[in-house]
């Protein structure tokens, strides 16, 4: 069956270190989207992709960067973790569909990651 | 920015009792979509209004999408304690050509 995939699922850092959270979809959805989910919060979007080598910027996209080199992953990198990054994150996939009339569709969640920054 | 807000943030039930979710966005939306998120779970898609004035319903679960595209609604008829979690709305604007998400109406129902 086709899945939404997130690792690690849990992750300890030290401040200052790079940190790679990695997403992986097999439904072959163009579109692409890193949230992260605090306390309190809605799912605040950080970077999102609607197909290879695109990226775009979310509204909370300072300190994470990401690359799409392939339709199946997109990986999102912590430059310096601060602690201030401490969160859940998750990735979500969503197909293209031109004809349905909506600008894009249904998102499917990955189990997502809780990450601590120290 | 375009702004999406739901109100009320949290929503405390007697099992059996009606509920219902607002959610405004401060632009014209091209469509809205509503999620559910579990205790500990991930959002999972409920449904997805694209016409002005759109009712769909779901069992007990009815959703509205304003005349002016700029509102919504989620109205729940008798709740169980499996509707139990948070529930988020995600409005599509589109000049923005992205989805912005509500912070989200949490439910509890005492049995």
């Amino acid at each position: 069956d086709a899945e939404i995939t997130q690792s690690p699922r849990h992750k300890i850092t030290e401040t200052g270190r790079q940190v790679t959270l990695a997403c992986h979809q097999t439904w072959n959805h163009n579109n692409m989207f890193w949230y992260r989910q605090d306390l309190g919060h809605g799912l605040r979007l950080i970077h999102y992709s609607y197909g290879v080598q695109d990226t775009n910027k979310g509204e909370v996209s300072d300190g994470y960067s990401v690359s799409r080199s392939n339709t199946e992953d997109l990986p999102l990198t912590l430059e310096s973790a601060a602690s201030s990054q401490t969160s859940v994150y998750f990735c979500a996939s969503s197909p293209y569909l031109p004809t349905s009339g909506a600008l894009y569709n249904e998102q499917f969640f990955g189990p997502g990651t809780r990450l601590t920054v120290l | 920015g375009q702004q999406v807000m739901q109100i009320p943030q949290y929503q405390h039930v007697q099992e059996g009792e009606d509920f219902t979710t607002y959610c405004n966005s401060s632009t014209t939306l091209s469509n809205i979509q509503w999620y559910k998120q579990r205790p500990g779970g991930h959002p999972v898609f409920l449904i997805q209004l694209v016409k002005s004035g759109e009712v769909k319903k779901q069992k007990r679960l009815t959703f509205q999408f304003g005349e002016a595209k700029k509102n919504s609604s989620l109205h729940i008829t008798a709740t169980q304690t499996t509707d139990v979690g948070t529930y988020f709305c995600a409005g599509v604007d589109t000049n923005a050509g992205k989805s912005t998400f509500g912070d989200g109406t949490t439910l509890t129902v005492k049995p």
